[in-house]
């Protein structure tokens, strides 16, 4: 079975912090995804990356950075919360254009 | 960004009824269409993956069909039961520019009444 796992199922963090969400991937897949979910709004995809040290600018990328050094794992960074990113987040994986696999999401708080 | 538009929004159906909705896309560049199913507290999974005009998938008491040139997608659940109390979402694939990234629609929230 696919797995992809995210560090965190819910995080608590403050205005202004920088904070790391973490995604591992064990299928060896070339493509990785960070979207976050909101109400009413579906998912929204912030980046995505193809390749280690490849990255893609989504819809919504203003706010958030990324980071792949490695094949398997892939991290958004929050340079600076702000309590509009409070939302739940969603990493996925796919083999190139086949399906995606999800992690379990992680709930961010901005307070 | 591409227009992906899932109806109804949401759907209270009782235990035992058949039920559809819809995924409708733009129809040019069309490469596939994947429908998953959300289920509260778990991870978004696969349910079908179409690409052909014509297509018709099943899984159990879903299926789905695929019309590629008038641009939309059916998912039916025949007797709906509780444990198909969901999140529907269908994403879509376009060749666009060498890009093949997949655009959600904002799904379909299905609860079924015992």
């Amino acid at each position: 079975d696919v797995k992809v796992t995210q560090s965190s199922r819910y995080l608590v963090k403050r205005t202004g912090e920088k904070v790391f969400l973490e995604c591992v991937q064990d299928m060896d897949h070339e493509n990785m995804f960070w979207y976050r979910q909101d109400p009413g709004l579906g998912l929204r995809l912030i980046y995505f990356s193809y390749d280690v040290k490849m990255k893609e600018k989504g819809d919504i990328p203003e706010g958030y950075s990324v980071s792949r050094e490695k094949k398997e794992r892939f991290s958004l960074i929050l340079e600076s919360a702000s309590t509009n990113q409070t939302s739940m987040y969603l990493c996925a994986s796919s083999p190139f254009v086949n399906i995606q696999y999800f992690g379990a999401g992680t709930r961010l708080s901005v307070l | 960004i591409l227009n992906v538009e899932q109806s109804p929004q949401s759907l209270h159906v009782q235990e035992g009824d058949s039920t559809n909705f819809t995924c409708s896309f733009p129809s040019s560049n069309f490469y596939a269409l994947h429908w998953y199913r959300w289920e509260t507290a778990k991870s978004p999974e696969a349910l079908f993956v179409m690409t052909l005009n014509g297509d018709e998938k099943k899984k159990g008491r879903i299926s789905a069909t695929l019309n590629t040139k008038e641009g939309y997608s059916y998912l039916y659940i025949k007797g709906s039961q509780p444990e198909d109390s969901a999140t529907y979402l269908c994403a879509c694939r376009h060749a666009s520019g060498g890009s093949y990234i997949p655009t959600f629609g904002r799904g379909t929230s299905l609860i079924v009444h015992p």
